[in-house]
């Protein structure tokens, strides 16, 4: 475990609605990042963070929004979820760009 | 663009059996990094080794070691005396330049090890 927390862990909604996940890290890194996990795609990264409001897009980044208002902070939104968006979400936190990555447990993310 | 191909979707071998995963990768930068994560049945992902293309030693850690050739672009893993616990899901992926934020994973290796 890399100090790293997601929340939720599980989390059911509905077509439409804001979702937003948390991921919260104890490490002071200062690299952190978003992952979607689906069938036959391995892991695609979403957005990432280089810094306090300093965010930066992925392969994958539409539809999302993150932000990064305090370093052991960086949010997820799903302005209006959809269908395609189900997946289980991963984040990461790294020291520097330099420096592998480590991830988090995992948000379980379903979209009816 | 890059790419990293991991063309055997699953694989099972007896406990004890030597097992190894191929890892296959595309990138016209000269400069990258290629990395192996372990992802349990619990479903966290564990890293496991980073190797940049400057390096072409191989590694050895305990049972598991890397066999890295820029000449086929493959970064194989390879567990030896292969136990129940190393069942996973297995992921190799590349960075490329001096960065490491902007990882491409492989589709994964679902490996079994039958007792």
């Amino acid at each position: 475990d890399a100090g790293i927390t997601q929340s939720p862990r599980h989390k059911v909604t509905e077509t439409g609605t804001p979702v937003t996940l948390r991921c919260h890290q104890t490490e002071n890194h200062r690299y952190m990042y978003w992952y979607r996990q689906d069938p036959g795609h391995g892991l695609r990264l979403i957005h990432y963070s280089y810094g306090v409001k300093d965010t930066d897009k992925g392969e994958v980044s539409d539809g999302y929004s993150v932000s990064r208002s305090k370093t052991e902070d960086f949010l997820l939104t799903l302005e209006s979820a959809t269908s395609s968006q189900t997946s289980v979400y991963f984040c990461a936190i790294s020291l520097s760009d330099n420096q592998p990555q480590h991830f988090g447990d995992g948000t379980r993310l379903s979209i009816l | 663009a890059q790419k990293v191909t991991q063309a055997q979707t699953e694989i099972s071998v007896v406990e004890k059996e030597d097992v190894t995963l191929d890892c296959v990768y595309e990138t016209r930068d000269t400069t990258y990094y290629l990395f192996w994560y372990k992802q349990p049945p619990s479903g966290e992902l564990v890293f496991l080794i980073r190797r940049n293309s400057f390096d072409e030693q191989n590694e050895i850690s305990g049972r598991y070691s890397w066999n890295f050739q820029k000449s086929t672009s493959s970064f194989n893993f390879t567990i030896t005396a292969s136990q129940v616990v190393d069942s996973a899901v297995y992921f190799c992926a590349l960075s490329v330049g001096f960065g490491n934020e902007k990882l491409t994973f492989g589709t994964g290796t679902r490996l079994t090890i039958i007792p």
